[in-house]
This record gives C-alpha cells, sequence and structure tokens, in this order.
C-alpha cells in the first residue's frame, strides 16, 4: 500500500521568502504526481503534474522535482506571497491516487 | 467550463438518515472517484469508477454505496448515515490514461448528529 508522508505538517514564513515543502512515497512505482493547493473550506486547485518519466515542472514561481529512486519531491515556490497561504497536498498516481496529510503553509505580510 | 460539480455542499443528517451525494463531470473523462478528507488524514479513496459500468472498492468502503449512472455522473448513497461518515466528500474525475492528473469538484461538507 502507497504511504504518502508530507513534512513539515504546518510552515509560517515571512513574505518573500522561498518556500521549500517535502513530499515522501514508500513505492517508487507511480505513473505520475501531482501537487495540489487547498484554501481553507474549499476543493483542491491543481499546480502541477510531474510525469514519472520527468524529473521537475514548472509553472510561474512553483517548481516541482521529483526523484523516483529514492521516493521523494519537493515543491519550491519562490518569492513567497500572503496568497500563497494554503494547504499544499502532493499525491502519488500509482493507477489510484494516494494523498499526503498536507502541508499548511502561512505567508506573513 | 464547470469540469467537476458537486451538490449539495452541505448537510445534516441525523443517524440512520439516507442520503445521496451527487457529482457530474463536463470534461468527458472515462474514470470517476469519491474521496473523503478528514483532518490529520488526508484524502482517502472511497469507490471510483474507471469506466461507465464499473465501480470498485477503495480504501474506506464500508457504509457506502455508489452508482455510475451514465459517463457524466456518478452518485455517492450513505444508506444509514453514522457520526463516523461526518467529513468533508470529494469527487474527482481523470482520464482513464494514466499519465492525465485529476480534477477535483469542490466537496460536500456531512455532518451527522
Amino acid at each position: 500500500k502507497q504511504e504518502v508522508t508530507q513534512i513539515p505538517a504546518a510552515l509560517s514564513v515571512p513574505e518573500g521568502e522561498n518556500l521549500v515543502l517535502n513530499c515522501s512515497f514508500t513505492d517508487s512505482a507511480i505513473y505520475n504526481l501531482q501537487w495540489f493547493r487547498q484554501d481553507p473550506g474549499k476543493g483542491l486547485t491543481s499546480l502541477l503534474l510531474i510525469q514519472s518519466s520527468q524529473r521537475e515542472q514548472t509553472s510561474g514561481r512553483l517548481n516541482a522535482s521529483l526523484d523516483k529512486s529514492s521516493g521523494r519531491s519537493t515543491l519550491y515556490i519562490a518569492a513567497s506571497q500572503p496568497g500563497d497561504s494554503a494547504t499544499y497536498l502532493c499525491a502519488c498516481n500509482d493507477y489510484k491516487l494516494s494523498f499526503g496529510a498536507g502541508t499548511t503553509v502561512t505567508v506573513r505580510a | 467550463n464547470a469540469g467537476v460539480t458537486q451538490t449539495p455542499k452541505f448537510q445534516v443528517l441525523k443517524t440512520g438518515q439516507s442520503m445521496t451525494l451527487q457529482c457530474a463531470q463536463d470534461m468527458n473523462h472515462n474514470s470517476m472517484y469519491w474521496y473523503r478528507q478528514d483532518p490529520g488524514m488526508g484524502l482517502r479513496l472511497i469507490y471510483y469508477s474507471a469506466s461507465e459500468g464499473t465501480t470498485d472498492k477503495g480504501e474506506v468502503p464500508n457504509g457506502y454505496n455508489v452508482s455510475r449512472l451514465n459517463k457524466r455522473e456518478f452518485s455517492l448513497r450513505l444508506e444509514s448515515a453514522a457520526p463516523s461518515q461526518t467529513s468533508v466528500y470529494f469527487c474527482a474525475s481523470s482520464e482513464r490514461k494514466l499519465n492525465y492528473g485529476y480534477t477535483f469538484g469542490s466537496g460536500t461538507r456531512l455532518t451527522v448528529v
């Protein structure tokens, strides 16, 4: 059974600092990995999708890396803003999507 | 561009009552999923439908039933609600191809008292 872990569970940074969010998974036989953002009381918004054959994926200030051999993915958010405050979830697709519990980010103005 | 639409958004049930959560997608996706989200536990798969006409159990199926009504619609039914089913329920859809990502609905917040 795939186990997905996200560390830390919560993170508070001043505006402008770069964010580093970690995700680890136990079974490297995944098809892809997806990062989501969730605002309080809202649904999930897809941020980045990394295929198993890719090492990284970028969208604007967001960059996600994938190292299947070590079972890790990292989401980098450059120059954080208060609007980046949310919970970030990673999910591994090994035919079914398995989620981590998320990292709750607070960016202080 | 609606994506995945869930109804209702909020619901309060008494223990033992039944209800159906509705989900519809307009992206012509083959696969649809029901998840529940509980504090500190992440999202857990309840049931999924890989394609129209098929349904399978996920990680936490007990107390639930599903119906894939057609390619667009996938409903989740609670026959006799219990307080342990208090949760936020999310529906998702995806193309059957494994390199596709998932699209989620905005969720149904269910409280069983």
